[in-house]
């Protein structure tokens, strides 16, 4: 598709449950980049792929939180146990295959993780 | 240790005037600059970008300004236009990495 889509748009959990959210990337984009937005306005950089490679994690919780894009399947961003500091608006983006330069990342809306 | 600063959180502009949008970062490394606009519930949109090896680029109403000695960036939007009332982010990346980092945003209010 043409844009980002990111599912579901608000996942409630209990705490110490299990979350699982999806991005779909715009079609022949080859990276993809999760990043978590707390306190309103504090963007954090999580992990980031090449096609089904993982390109940088060096911002993913060390415990807890996984991160898979598979051929033919949404991406997906998995927190077992969660806590309730992960309570966020977790977005997506892509972007395309880098020849030179930096291309610039097109964000999906975003999922919002409440844990209560 | 924010690396990539916006130190006014908001900002009120008439319609038909220039809003200023500030931006400041640390880290020398930081090779590739770019403007976001997100409105609630939605997720940012790209808006102007610019390389370290420009100082200046221009797209319609917004100008990107980069002073790479100073350590700082602005966008400029001229003539504001209601429309334009959202939350500004500025980023910051490397082209090694590709990995975004983000000011805390500024809210322009453009007034009718």
């Amino acid at each position: 598709g043409e844009e980002v889509a990111q599912t579901p748009k608000h996942l409630v959990r209990g705490e110490g449950q299990k979350a699982k959210l999806y991005c779909a990337p715009i079609k022949g984009h080859s990276y993809v980049f999760w990043y978590q937005q707390v306190l309103k306005n504090e963007f954090k950089f999580l992990i980031s792929f090449q096609n089904e490679n993982v390109f940088d994690e060096t911002g993913m919780p060390k415990e807890r939180f996984s991160a898979k894009c598979l051929p033919n399947s949404p991406c997906s961003l998995e927190i077992q146990a969660t806590k309730l500091e992960d309570s966020a608006v977790y977005f997506c983006a892509s972007s395309p295959t880098i020849v030179s330069g930096v291309q610039p990342q097109h964000f999906g809306d975003g999922t919002r993780l409440s844990i209560l | 240790d924010q690396q990539v600063k916006q130190n006014s959180p908001s900002l009120s502009v008439q319609e038909g005037r220039i809003s200023i949008l500030n931006c400041d970062y640390t880290n020398s490394m930081f090779d590739y600059f770019l403007w976001y606009k997100k409105y609630p519930a939605e997720g940012p949109t790209f808006l102007i970008s610019i390389s370290s090896i420009k100082d200046k680029n221009e797209d319609g109403r917004f100008t990107v300004f980069l002073n790479k000695s100073a350590k700082h960036l602005s966008l400029h939007i001229v003539p504001s236009q209601p429309g334009d009332s959202a939350v500004y982010f500025c980023a910051a990346t490397d082209s090694g990495t590709y990995k975004y980092i983000f000011g805390t945003g500024t809210r322009l209010k453009v007034l009718a």
